[in-house]
């Protein structure tokens, strides 16, 4: 089946160390994004990428780093400079670059140890 | 950044009764999603709208793309034990590839 695949599930950090989510999507879509969710909150953009070796900030990028060398993948790292990471992840995809909608994976809850 | 009020934030109802809720900006948006998301995963699509206007119903979910571009409702009619969750709308503006503006979320309780 197509879909969008994060891994892993919980990720745990130790102060000063930069994590890495998983996000691989098999749908051939072009665009992918992440997006940081915080209880209560909407979802937040922080990366896109329209296509393969692109990417841009989203609305809260600081503390973030992304690349996009296969069209199927979009890790994110989470830096030590992201002072306040513990969030729910989401990765996400659309067919073509500002075309709607867009298809979310399972997310990844990163907590501080 | 663009904003969308979501209201109501939560919403205690009995199994069988009909649910509204919606969605409003100051932006105009070309395009209103809703989306339900169930505790630790990701929201799912429930409806997709992409004229001014348009009414779209999916099962006993109903959805429209207000007249003025700028709201959106979602209704659930008849609710039933696995309708618990959080709803959300989302609106892209057109403007760029920059992803969706988000609401706040509805969270819905069903008491039986």
């Amino acid at each position: 089946d197509g879909g969008i695949t994060q891994s892993p599930k919980y990720l745990f950090r130790k102060e000063g160390q930069n994590v890495t989510l998983s996000c691989e999507q098999n749908l051939n879509h072009d665009a992918m994004y992440w997006y940081r969710q915080d209880p209560g909150q909407g979802l937040r953009l922080i990366y896109y990428s329209q296509i393969v070796n692109d990417f841009q900030k989203g609305d809260i990028a600081e503390g973030y780093s992304v690349s996009r060398e296969k069209k199927e993948s979009f890790p994110l790292t989470v830096t030590s400079a992201q002072k306040n990471p513990t969030a729910f992840y989401l990765c996400a995809s659309s067919l073509v670059p500002n075309r709607q909608p867009q298809h979310f994976g399972d997310g990844t809850r990163l907590s501080i140890l | 950044g663009q904003q969308l009020n979501q209201s109501p934030q939560s919403m205690f109802i009995q199994e069988g009764e009909d649910v509204s809720m919606n969605c409003t900006s100051s932006s105009i948006f070309n395009t209103w999603l809703w989306y339900k998301q169930d505790p630790g995963e990701g929201p799912v699509l429930l409806i997709a709208l992409y004229k001014a206007g348009e009414l779209t119903s999916n099962g006993r979910l109903t959805a429209q793309f207000g007249i003025t571009r700028k709201d959106s409702f979602l209704n659930i009619s008849a609710s039933i034990p696995s309708d618990v969750g959080i709803y959300f709308c989302a609106g892209d503006s057109g403007g760029g590839a920059d992803g969706l503006t988000f609401g706040k979320g509805t969270h819905l309780i069903i008491q039986p």
